[in-house]
């Protein structure tokens, strides 16, 4: 199947700062999902992105999609402590996960 | 809607018993799938259902794993028999159209612990 590298893969911050994920593929996407999953949670659906070049938010998170479609990045602006999680993304159509990126928040 | 209902949310069994997860998808959502997830390899799709039918098991690790859709309402995720290495949270979900179209809705998981 495709493959989709996620990177980071652990990511501490304060709260406050900034966070991004980058998810990276060797084919073009025809879209990519965006989850999170809170510790001792399951998966639950952030986002789609289908078109090129496309930017999308949700309060202080910001989701965006190459214009090659072979990369996406979802931004969070001035972290909070309910932020904390595992962001995972799924490109295409075959719903394998990246490795998801770990962020935890320090108060 | 209750969403994706999975049984029991936790497993404990010794090595070589059988297992049987269980699952029941939102009703009208025309796919379902079974994943496994553990912190050395994460998030894994063992295999995907739409309308019953298994499209794809090529995340199936071996033999003693085996999943059923007898009915739209319900699957089965069957290991038998049952080794340490296969301790992990299994989760289900369930989607209303094809994968990428749609989100996936997850249920809470099952943690089975084989000891």
């Amino acid at each position: 199947g495709q493959q989709v590298m996620q990177i980071p893969q652990y990511q501490h911050v304060q709260e406050g700062e900034d966070f991004t994920t980058y998810c990276n593929s060797s084919t073009t996407l025809s879209n990519i999902q965006w989850y999170k999953q809170r510790p001792g949670g399951h998966p639950v659906f952030l986002i789609q992105l289908v078109k090129s070049g496309e930017v999308k938010k949700q309060k202080r998170l910001t989701f965006q999609f190459g214009e090659a479609k072979k990369n996406s990045s979802l931004h969070i602006t001035a972290t909070q402590t309910t932020d904390v999680g595992t962001y995972f993304c799924a490109g295409n159509n075959d719903m394998r996960f990246g490795a998801g990126t770990r962020l935890t928040v320090k108060p | 809607d209750a969403g994706v209902i999975q049984s029991p949310r936790h497993e404990v069994t010794e090595m070589g018993q059988e297992v049987t997860l269980r699952c029941k998808p939102i009703s009208g959502h025309d796919y379902l799938f079974w994943y496994r997830q553990t912190m050395m390899r994460g998030l894994e799709l063992l295999i995907y259902f739409n309308n019953n039918v298994p499209i794809d098991d090529s995340g199936m690790p071996e033999d003693r794993f085996s999943a059923k859709m007898p009915n739209a309402s319900f699957s089965t995720l069957k290991i038998q028999p049952s080794e340490p290495r296969d301790s992990a949270v299994y989760f289900c979900a369930s989607s209303q159209f094809r994968p990428g179209n749609s989100p996936l809705h997850f249920g809470n998981g099952t943690r089975l612990t084989v000891t």
